[in-house]
């Protein structure tokens, strides 16, 4: 079974400073996708970015950007420029590729704050 | 506009009722799931299904049913087997399984209280 592992609860960040959130994942699969979420208080989930893991070059969404490293099982988000709004939990995820099995498993999350 | 919706907000149960989650899209989209989240446990997977009239068992399956007779609907049922019921509720749901429709998109949530 799939796992995903995000071993820092808490973050917190300068405004207008970089800042990477971790997360690995354990899979036998060759060929998936990953994901981060973001749930501000309003708990609506928000997709942040994603990755195939045929991909090797790493995704990235204007200030937001991953380090994917495959062989590692490694998938951490740097967010740059942070702003107040960026204040949140943030959740990795990963799904399979194979449309036999579209279970999407999440991690505990991170709670980052932003200071002013 | 095009999207999920939860139903209700806030919904309170007494102590061995059954209680019905209401989930619905619109996106015409295959699969659909459910997860509970609790402080620090992140998101954990109760039921999802690919296609109407079948589901699977997620982690955390005992104390909950569901049903999919439509594409569209996905109703989540708290027994009273399930011994914590209190939690936050989210619904999901995700385009087929072609290599182009990946992400999921995300109900609002449902808050349950057991009084």
């Amino acid at each position: 079974a799939q796992t995903v592992t995000q071993s820092q609860p808490e973050m917190s960040v300068q405004e207008a400073e970089t800042v990477t959130l971790s997360c690995t994942y354990d899979t036998s699969e060759s060929d998936y996708y990953l994901f981060w979420y973001k749930q501000p208080p309003s708990r609506q989930m928000i997709l942040v970015i994603r990755q195939e893991a045929y991909k090797q070059q790493n995704a990235t969404e204007n200030r937001f950007s991953v380090n994917f490293q495959k062989a590692a099982k490694s998938f951490s988000l740097k967010i740059s420029d942070s702003q107040l709004g960026d204040a949140a939990m943030y959740f990795c995820a990963y799904r399979s590729y194979t449309g036999a099995n579209s279970k999407l498993t999440f991690g505990k999350g991170i709670t980052l704050s932003v200071r002013p | 506009d095009g999207g999920i919706t939860q139903s209700p907000k806030y919904l309170f149960r007494k102590e061995g009722q059954n209680v019905t989650l209401s989930c619905e899209q619109n996106l015409n989209h295959d699969a659909m799931y459910w997860y509970r989240q609790d402080p620090g446990q992140g998101l954990r997977l109760i039921y999802y299904s690919q296609i109407v009239n079948d589901f699977q068992k997620g982690d955390i399956a005992e104390g909950y049913s569901v049903s999919r007779e439509k594409k569209e609907s996905f109703p989540l049922t708290v027994t009273s087997a399930q011994k914590n019921p209190t939690a936050f509720y989210l619904c999901a749901s995700r385009s087929g399984p072609s290599r182009g429709n990946t992400e999921a998109f995300f109900g609002q949530g449902t808050r349950l209280t057991v009084v």
